[in-house]
């Protein structure tokens, strides 16, 4: 079955630098997602993307985020100055439509460690 | 707003029992609602979607209600197995337009003891 691939698995950085999450969505998805999850709390909805732009995104997503789909098949989410309170995991989904009849797809995430 | 919620206490069965997990919304109804399956350290997995014509859904020993007069979706598992120990989230697509933004609710853990 297609699944959606996240590298790197684990990401130790120091604060302030930037990183940058990678994902493979499924290859016949159009539409794009970043979540994260901080130790121990709720799945959080960061950014949804499509046809290239912005589609929604959550007020956790300021001007230090931002994505991409550099070609075909990535989808990218860089922070551009981390921070202490960026520790969490990201995860990446994608989907078929665009509705709420849609089930997402998700990886099984980047472990970003900020010290 | 919307606000999705999910009993934080987890829940402990004994195998073979039915497990049954609640998510109650507090404002509009969605037109559809889904529900998850996370493992620590994984991202979720999608297990059902009912939609708010639908009183009821199944599948293999899952069950899935929703009841847009009480805000609430009910999510069982019959004859539940060790191996059904995860955490289980219900989920909304909170969108105000033509985009799609699925929110999740906190979780609730079930454990399943053999």
């Amino acid at each position: 079955e297609p699944e959606v691939t996240q590298t790197p698995s684990h990401q130790v950085t120091q604060m302030g630098q930037e990183v940058i999450l990678r994902c493979v969505p499924i290859s016949n998805h159009l539409y794009f997602y970043w979540y994260r999850q901080i130790l121990g709390q709720k799945v959080e909805f960061l950014v949804s993307f499509y046809n290239n732009e912005i589609s929604e995104k959550s007020e956790i997503f300021d001007d230090q985020f931002s994505v991409e789909r550099p070609d075909g098949s990535n989808f990218t989410l860089k922070i551009r100055s981390t921070k202490l309170e960026d520790s969490a995991m990201y995860f990446c989904a994608s989907s078929e439509d665009r509705s709420g009849g849609s089930p997402l797809h998700f990886g099984n995430g980047t472990r970003l460690t900020v010290t | 707003s919307q606000k999705i919620e999910q009993n934080s206490e987890a829940l402990n069965i004994q195998e073979g029992k039915t497990a049954t997990l609640t998510c109650n919304y507090t404002n509009y109804s969605p037109a559809y609602l889904q529900w998850y399956r996370q493992d620590p350290g994984r991202g979720p997995v999608f297990l059902l979607l009912i939609r708010e014509n639908e009183k009821e859904k199944r599948k293999e020993r899952l069950k899935v209600t929703f009841d847009t007069t009480l805000k609430q979706s009910l999510f069982h598992i019959t004859a539940s197995q060790p191996a059904d120990s995860a955490t289980y989230l219900c989920a909304l697509d909170m969108s105000m337009d033509s985009s799609y933004k699925l929110i999740f609710g906190s979780g609730t853990r079930l454990l399943v003891r053999p």
